[in-house]
């Protein structure tokens, strides 16, 4: 599977919006993006997933890079229970529970 | 949306005995689930794949004897820890997803293995 590239740490306010960048040089033509996040003793949470045009559902927005070798997870405004670790995955094999994980970002929202 | 059930959330049990968790796919067939392993502040690794009516795939360096999976059904897949010691203590994680790259996939809650 192809790698991505996540900052190790983040910081955001509460309230504001929140911008988490992921880098996927290697991505092929049929790699989906996905994103999920975890919470401490917790499995991960599917958060959005895209393949080329931007999406939007309830959680987040994913902002695609034309080239798709870059991805940003965006999160409107950020809320205490949206600290996690967050990550970008891709996905293209033959079932999308099978995911090779980063070390993705942890993220910290501050009160 | 489909949910993916794991049972127990956390364990404790003595040093050379067995543990099995359990995974559920609660409202679609997953021919394939998958386990995953991880260790304190660390990301999850990948250790087998377990598939329906056959033997399980396990990753390089995992011990296909010390972690039994079966998947008998369309619905559920366990994994038994056999032979636990303190080096087992982990946080395992199944995961499943009704369709391929462009579907979500979904993770159980993890289990907490405590050996003692």
């Amino acid at each position: 599977d192809a790698k991505t590239t996540q900052p190790n740490s983040m910081e955001s306010n509460e309230e504001e919006p929140v911008h988490l960048p992921c880098n996927h040089s290697t991505i092929s033509g049929t790699d989906y993006i996905h994103w999920y996040r975890q919470l401490p003793s917790q499995g991960p949470e599917y958060v959005i997933h895209g393949l080329t045009s931007n999406v939007n559902n309830r959680m987040a927005s994913l902002a695609i890079a034309e080239d798709r070798k870059s991805s940003t997870l965006i999160l409107h405004r950020a809320t205490l229970r949206d600290a996690a670790v967050y990550y970008c995955i891709l996905s293209s094999g033959t079932n999308a529970g099978k995911s090779t994980f980063g070390d993705g970002t942890t993220l910290t929202v501050k009160p | 949306g489909a949910v993916v059930s794991q049972h127990p959330s956390r364990v404790i049990c003595k040093s050379g005995t067995s543990v099995k968790i359990e995974c559920r796919s609660l409202d679609f067939q997953a021919t394939t689930m998958f386990w995953y392993r991880q260790f304190p502040k660390k990301s999850l690794m990948l250790m087998a794949t377990s598939n329906e009516g056959s033997k399980a795939t396990y990753e390089q360096g995992v011990e296909k004897d010390k972690f039994l999976i079966n998947h008998a059904s369309l619905t559920l897949s366990t994994l038994t820890v056999t032979s636990a010691h303190p080096e087992d203590s982990s946080f395992y994680i199944c995961s499943a997803s009704p369709g391929q790259g462009g579907t979500e996939a979904f993770f159980g809650q993890g289990t907490r293995l405590t050996v003692v």
